[in-house]
């Protein structure tokens, strides 16, 4: 399968700092990526549509300027919590189409844990 | 928009049983229909999909069924194994926009 890598795997800030967390698709192109939050033993929740070259797309109750994201290759996205604070403590998952055999399949990244103190 | 159920929450089941994992979906322009695994501390892992024109699909210990009519959908996993235990997740989608059940974590007792 494609394979998608996020860094860093793990994140520990201060209140009001912003933390920025990258998304890569290793061997193939995505022109969409998607970014997910999700909470202890919750499910996925989609935060945000990442189109190369364009604005991303938010989910209803996401602040855009709270969550900025770039999508400036093929291969990278990235997703900056700006003055972050303990609420937004979470595991922050991208995704990425790939051709594959569906042309919807999503292959996640291993995630980023942040915390913020 | 899609609104995906899953059932159960929780599943436990001894070593070499089986386990069935179902899901809902609102949705009927739906016609992606993925399972993913989810271990602890990981990202989820896509391990089987069907599309709407398929009514089943197997790899191995792991089959997905879909109803189209009723829209529902199942994850079958045979002869389970301790290192089946995770979280599943089952998903809908439509043209991209893909939504998620709650997942279902499943134990594999030894």
């Amino acid at each position: 399968g494609a394979v998608v890598s996020q860094h860093p795997s793990w994140v520990i800030c201060k209140s009001g700092t912003s933390v920025k967390i990258e998304c890569r698709s290793l061997d193939f192109q995505a022109t969409t990526m998607f970014w997910y939050r999700q909470f202890p033993k919750q499910s996925l929740m989609l935060m945000a549509t990442s189109n190369e070259g364009s604005k991303a797309t938010y989910e209803q109750g996401v602040e855009k300027d709270k969550f900025l994201i770039n999508h400036a290759s093929l291969t990278l996205s990235t997703l900056t919590v700006t003055s972050a604070h303990p609420e937004d403590s979470s595991f922050y998952i991208c995704s990425a189409f790939s051709g594959g055999e569906y042309q919807e399949t999503q292959y996640f990244g291993p995630g980023t844990r942040l915390l913020v103190l | 928009g899609e609104n995906v159920e899953q059932h159960p929450s929780t599943l436990s089941v001894q070593e070499g049983d089986s386990a069935v994992i179902k899901c809902t979906y609102s949705d009927s322009a739906s016609n992606y229909f993925p399972w993913y695994k989810q271990e602890l501390g990981k990202g989820p892992q896509l391990i089987i999909d069907i599309r709407s024109n398929v009514g089943e699909k197997k790899d191995q210990r792991i089959a997905v069924t879909l109803n189209k009519t009723a829209k529902h959908f199942s994850l079958h996993i045979t002869e389970t194994q301790p290192e089946d235990s995770a979280v599943y997740f089952c998903a809908a989608s439509r043209a991209g926009d893909m939504r998620f059940g709650a997942g279902t974590r499943l134990t594999v007792k030894p």
